[in-house]
């Protein structure tokens, strides 16, 4: 089974531009979720997805960040326009819906994102 | 609101030593704990994860016991090898979303 995939693996871009995250989820997994790792601190929540809908975008810091997953399969999170303090490591993770219990979430390789 | 503190790094040990990365946490409610591993080059992968107070996750020789009075959930491993050298993230889940602490690097030389 084909585990979390992202692309790209790398982007380096300059401040002002745009750059667009994509996520592939274990293949009938309900629930995405995208977190991000600034330079050495924890990972942070960014937002969830339950097939197609939004279930919590609390995560998310401000309106130059759009995620959107349609048709509820993969999904993109878009960063427009980029500032230097959005660089950063992007996870994605996958989990299967059981009626809103804990599950285990399934990680991407990540991908990492440097603003100049 | 729910969060999670681990012992900071770099660690770094010797081949064969004993390891203990500390971990504690806050809920509100009843979290499962986890303890995710990201080697280099790679994405987080799950090591190990405990559902209820007093469980203990095993996995690859590492094990973490849920311990709700003290509410940690340390990660300790008997016999360190070199290809353990990663870096160790303490997580939460009290819903749906995770809480993961800051992450610890672990070196371990030959």
């Amino acid at each position: 089974e084909a585990g979390v995939t992202q692309f790209p693996s790398h982007s380096v871009i300059e401040k002002g531009q745009t750059v667009t995250l994509r996520c592939d989820p274990i293949s009938g997994h309900d629930n995405l979720y995208w977190y991000r790792r600034v330079m050495g601190k924890e990972i942070k929540f960014l937002l969830h997805f339950v097939k197609e809908s939004k279930q919590d975008e609390s995560g998310m810091p401000n309106n130059r960040f759009l995620a959107e997953r349609t048709g509820g399969t993969y999904s993109t999170l878009k960063v427009q326009p980029a500032e230097l303090e959005d660089s950063g490591v992007y996870f994605c993770a996958s989990s299967p819906w059981r009626g809103g219990r804990q599950e285990t979430q399934y990680f991407g390789p990540g991908t990492r994102l440097l603003v100049l | 609101g729910d969060s999670v503190t681990q012992m900071e790094g770099p660690v770094t040990l010797s081949e064969e030593a004993f390891l203990t990365i500390n971990c504690t946490y806050t809920a509100t409610g009843y979290p499962s704990l986890f303890w995710y591993v990201q080697y280099p080059g790679e994405g987080l992968q799950l090591l190990l994860k405990a559902t209820k107070a007093d469980d203990k996750g095993s996995n690859k020789g590492f094990e973490a016991t849920y311990r709700k009075e003290t509410t940690s959930f340390h990660l300790e491993k008997g016999s360190v090898q070199v290809s353990d050298s990663a870096v160790y993230f303490c997580a939460l889940n009290a819903g749906n979303q995770f809480y993961f602490g800051t992450g610890t690097s672990l070196t371990v030389i030959p």
